[in-house]
Order: C-alpha cells, then structure tokens, then sequence
C-alpha cells in the first residue's frame, strides 16, 4: 500500500523566509502526488500535483514542489514566506480510483 | 460558483441517535467521497462513490453508511453514533478518475457525548 510521510508536524518561519515542508512517499507504481493547504475552518483546496513530465511543478501563492523518484520525496518550497500561508500542509499520493493516502500535516507558522 | 456543500457545519449529538450528514456537489462530478480528520492521522477515507448507485468502502468505513441515489448528492449516515465517531468530516468530489484532484466540502464537526 501506498502511504505518505511528512516531517515535522509543526514548522515556524519569518515572515519572508525560505518555506520548506517536507514529504516522503512510497508507492510500488509511479504515483500522483500532491500538496494541499487547509486554512483555518476551511476544507483542503489544491495546491499543486504532480502526474508525469516535468519534476518540478508549479502551484498557487507562489509555491512550488519537485519530484525526486530517487529520494522518493516531493518537498513543497516558497522562496519567501507570507503571513498569509499560515495553515496546515498535506502531503498525498493517489491509489487511483479518487482515493488519495494523505500525511499527517505540517502546520506552518509565520511570524512577522 | 462551483461547490461541495456540507450540512450541517457542526452537530452535537448522543450515542445511538442516528444522524445523517448532507452533501452536495455542483460541478457534475461522477466521483465523491467521505474522509475523516483526526489530530496526528491526518484524512483517512470512509467511503467512495464512482457514480449514481456505485459506492464501496474505504479505509475506515465501520459505523458508517452511503448512498448515491443522485450524482450530485452523497449523504454520510452515522446509524448508532459512539463517541469514537467524534470527527470533522470532508466531503469531496472529482471529475477526473484517477488523478486524485479533490473538492473539498468545508467540513462537517461531529461531536458524540
């Protein structure tokens, strides 16, 4: 079965530094995967995935991830953080069929 | 505006008083789910819906309850709620197969004393 780690289930940063949330999966066959942020009192919504092609993809509010299928990883990244991306992080990697095996979540925390 | 909507938002209930959470989609989407959310676990999938009248167990799907009569309309049912079955339910549908990109639904808070 697939399943998902995320490191950390709390990270702090200042506001404008470097965002770095790490997430390593494992899977048998080449997997989907995806980050999704969870705002206060708020469903998840998408952030951004990955399926084939480029490693590197690009999602909203300025993040990014890369896939490495040699780590197994596929870290979420922002060059600077903003007060506005305090939530909660998942990581998830799909089974197919609509399911999807999420991490447990890290919660970041900005600081001014 | 393309949703999936959850009623009720919140609920406080008993042991064994059978409670039905709604949920409903407007995007035409042939796939919908339920998960919970549990502090350190993370979602985990109570049941699924591939279309009208497919439905088939998740991960975690005892205590629990579906039916798909309509494709917009994916109602969660607790039949004898326990205290375990404390939650926040999500909501979610999928127009897409397999790719796993979810809407989510706000959520429902399900508290059993």
């Amino acid at each position: 079965a697939q399943s998902v780690t995320q490191l950390g289930s709390h990270v702090s940063v200042s506001e404008g530094a470097l965002v770095l949330l790490r997430c390593n999966y494992s899977s048998s066959v080449p997997p989907y995967l995806f980050w999704y942020v969870q705002y206060p009192n708020q469903g998840l919504q998408l952030l951004l995935k990955y399926t084939t092609g480029a490693t590197l993809v690009k999602g909203i509010n300025g993040f990014e991830a890369e896939f490495k299928k040699s780590e197994t990883s596929f870290h979420l990244t922002k060059p600077s953080a903003h007060m506005s991306d305090a939530a909660e992080y998942f990581c998830a990697v799909s089974e197919g069929f609509q399911k999807l095996v999420f991490g447990t979540g890290t919660r970041l925390l900005v600081s001014p | 505006e393309a949703q999936v909507t959850q009623n009720p938002r919140y609920l406080i209930t008993v042991t064994g008083k059978k409670l039905t959470v709604t949920c409903s989609q407007n995007m035409n989407h042939e796939y919908m789910s339920w998960y919970r959310q549990d502090p350190g676990l993370g979602l985990r999938q109570i049941y699924y819906s591939m279309n009208v009248e497919v439905t088939d167990k998740g991960d975690v799907p005892e205590g629990y309850k579906v039916s798909r009569k309509e494709k917009r309309n994916f109602p969660l049912i607790l039949e004898s709620p326990s205290p375990n079955q404390t939650s926040l339910y999500f909501c979610a549908s999928s127009l897409t197969r397999d790719t796993g990109e979810l809407f989510f639904g706000e959520g429902s808070r399900l508290t059993v004393l």
